[in-house]
Formats: C-alpha cells, structure tokens, sequence
C-alpha cells in the first residue's frame, strides 16, 4: 500500500516564525489532503491539493505530484496553530469502497510559544 | 461547506456492554463513509467501509462481529461496539466524501470511548 511520511516530527517555534512541514508519499494518489488536529480531536480541513498549490491566509500547500511530496508552509506563526498537522493521501480507481479511503502519516507536533 | 456529524462527542460505558456511534452527512449525501481510530499521540487508522445499501468492508485485523457498521441512509451510518472492553477505549472518528466528488473527504469531529 501507499506510505506516507512527515517530517519533521515535532516542531517547535517562536510566535512569529515561519515553518514548513513535508510529507512524501511512495505512489501516485488522487487525493492528498492537510489537516490540523485541533486539542479536543477534530480534525480541520487545511487544504484539498492533490497537485499545485492553494494559499489561505497565512497557510499554503504545494504538492509536486510528479515527486511525490507536498509541503504546508505557515507564516508568521501564532499560538493558535499548536496541535498536530497530519497529511493524507488517497487512491482510487473507482469511486467507493477502501480504495477511496485516505492514508495518513504520523502526523507533526507543532507547538508555538508566545 | 460540508459539515459531518458525530454522537455522542464522548461515552463511558462498562465492560461487556455495546455503544452506539452516529455519523452523519448534514447537508451533502455520502454513499460511501468511512470509520477510523486514533490512539493516544498516533496516527488514524482505517477500520472499515461502510457503504449504503450493502455490506461494510473491514480492514485486515478488524473484527467485524465487534465492530458493527450499518449505513442505512445517504447521510447516516453508525458504528457499533459490542461487548465492549477497555482495549476498546479510543477516539472513533467517521468521514465521508460527497457523493460525486469522491476525493475529497469531510471528518467528524469524533467520539471519545472509555470502556470502564
């Protein structure tokens, strides 16, 4: 199956600092979505980008699908974004069943400090 | 947006006894919707398929006798626990894609179960 690793694992920052964080993925996928896992479990909806790239606010993503990775880029960080941000991929020849599930990686610890 | 819905948030339930979970699509239909479980400081991991209208399909190691999936409408699939016991403990999360948009998917905001 499709492995999918992030890095770096745990991430530490200055309010106010940049970041960015990777996650490669081992086969090509239709689907590779970010998240961040706020404290209370549920996971938001960063970014749907299974190539090019998106900007929000002071998130972006860019995935190169011919390589296999993408990166979320995070700029003048803020407390607020402590938590966990997980990358996931997903395959599917035909719509509907475990083909269209999503595959994550570890996930990267985030914490800011003020 | 597509919203999807969980219930209860959190359950404590004894030993040896079955917890319900709800999962439901708000506003979207999702003929497809898929459980997940999370332990502490780790990743999801897929437990199963639940597809409207048929059988659900489980992830190699998942028991399905222990783990019942019934997807009864375009928006609502539950996932129930039997027999109960405290390994089951976990953080339960569901997601579905839009029907006729099958990438992208839409996550519950999970049930936490504490088997006592």
């Amino acid at each position: 199956g499709i492995q999918v690793e992030q890095s770096p694992p745990d991430l530490i920052l200055q309010e106010g600092a940049n970041s960015t964080l990777r996650c490669n993925f081992s086969d090509s996928v239709n689907n590779l979505q970010w998240f961040h896992q706020n404290p209370w479990g549920q996971l938001i909806n960063l970014f749907y980008i299974p190539s090019g790239t998106k900007q929000n606010g002071r998130l972006s993503a860019t995935t190169v699908a011919t390589e296999r990775y993408s990166l979320l880029y995070i700029s003048s960080s803020q407390t607020t974004d402590s938590g966990v941000y997980f990358c996931a991929v997903g395959y599917s020849m035909n719509y509907g069943g475990s083909q269209g599930n999503l595959i994550f990686g570890k996930g990267t610890k985030l914490s800011v400090k003020p | 947006g597509a919203v999807v819905s969980q219930h209860p948030s959190w359950v404590i339930c004894k030993s040896g006894t079955s917890v319900k979970i709800e999962c439901r699509s708000l506003d979207f239909q999702a003929t497809t919707m898929f459980w997940y479980r999370q332990f502490p400081k780790q990743s999801l991991m897929l437990m199963a398929t639940s597809n409207e209208g048929s059988k659900a399909t489980y992830e190699q190691g998942v028991e399905k006798d222990k783990f019942l999936i019934n997807h009864a409408s375009l928006t609502l699939s539950t996932l129930t626990v039997t027999s109960a016991h405290p390994e089951d403990s976990s953080f339960y999360i569901c997601s579905a894609p839009r029907t006729g948009m099958p990438y992208e998917q839409y996550f519950g905001p999970g049930t936490r179960l504490t088997v006592t």
